[in-house]
C-alpha cells in the first residue's frame, strides 16, 4: 500500500535552533498534505494544510512564521520549526492525499524534543 | 472548527469483555473514519463510513455511522490485549478536504 515517510523520526535540539521535518509520499503524488501536532495523551490537532506550489493554509492560532511549511514538489512537504522552544516539544504527524484516488495516508510521526 | 467529542476518554476492561466507544458532533460530516494509534506511531486507518446508518464490520469490530451523519460508534466484541491503543474518530465536512480528529479514547485491555 501507499506509504508516507517522515524524517527524522526523532530529533532533539537546543532551544533557539530551527528544526526541519520532512514528509514524503513514496509511491504516489500528493497535491495536498496536512501537518498535525499531538501532545502526550491528547488527540491530533491540525496545524496547517500544505498545498503543492502555493502557500500553506494555517489553522487559527498557529503561527505561520514559526512553523514554516514548504510543499515544493508533489511528493515532499517540509515543516520547519523556527527558533524552537521547549513548549514546541511534541509529536508532529503529516498526512498526504493521493491526487488521483483521494485516499489519505499518514506518516509515522516525528518526535521533537527541545531542550 | 467542528468538534468531535469521544466518550469515554479512558477505558480499561478485562480481556473478553465487550465495549463501545462513541464519537459525537453537532456538525454533519460527509464521512467519518476510525483510526487506532500506538504510542510513537502515526494513526492507522481502521474504517471509513460514508452513508448515514451504515454499519461496517471488521472482524470483532463493528462501526456504525449515525443516520444524521453527526455521530458514530465503535463496538468491540471479546476484547483482546492487542486491541489496546488510542482510538480516534475523524470527520471530513462536505466540500472540505480537511480532517478533524476526535478527542480520542484510550483503551486498555487487561489480560
Amino acid at each position: 500500500g501507499a506509504v508516507v515517510s517522515q524524517h527524522p523520526s526523532r530529533v532533539i535540539c537546543k532551544s533557539g535552533t530551527s528544526v526541519k521535518i520532512e514528509c514524503r509520499s513514496l509511491d504516489f503524488q500528493a497535491t495536498t498534505m496536512f501537518w498535525y501536532r499531538q501532545f502526550p495523551k491528547q488527540s491530533l490537532m491540525l496545524m496547517a494544510t500544505s498545498n503543492e506550489g502555493s502557500k500553506a493554509t494555517y489553522e487559527q492560532g498557529v503561527e505561520k512564521d514559526k512553523f514554516l511549511i514548504n510543499h515544493a514538489s508533489l511528493t515532499l512537504s517540509t515543516l520547519t520549526v523556527t527558533s524552537a522552544h521547549p513548549e514546541d516539544s511534541s509529536f508532529y504527524i503529516c498526512s498526504a492525499r493521493d491526487r488521483f484516488t483521494g485516499e489519505l495516508f499518514f506518516g509515522e510521526g516525528s518526535r521533537l524534543t527541545v531542550l | 472548527t467542528q468538534l468531535l467529542e469521544q466518550s469515554p476518554q479512558f477505558l480499561s476492561i478485562q480481556e473478553g469483555e465487550n465495549l463501545t466507544v462513541y464519537c459525537n458532533s453537532s456538525s454533519v460530516f460527509s464521512s467519518l473514519q476510525w483510526y487506532r494509534q500506538e504510542p510513537g506511531e502515526g494513526p492507522v486507518l481502521l474504517v471509513t463510513v460514508v452513508t448515514g446508518g451504515e454499519v461496517k464490520k471488521l472482524k470483532r469490530l463493528t462501526f456504525q455511522f449515525g443516520d444524521a451523519r453527526k455521530d458514530s460508534s465503535l463496538h468491540i466484541t471479546a476484547a483482546q490485549p492487542g486491541d489496546t491503543g488510542l482510538y480516534l474518530c475523524a470527520g471530513g465536512p462536505f466540500g472540505n478536504e480537511k480532517l478533524t480528529f476526535g478527542t480520542g479514547t484510550r483503551l486498555t485491555i487487561i489480560p
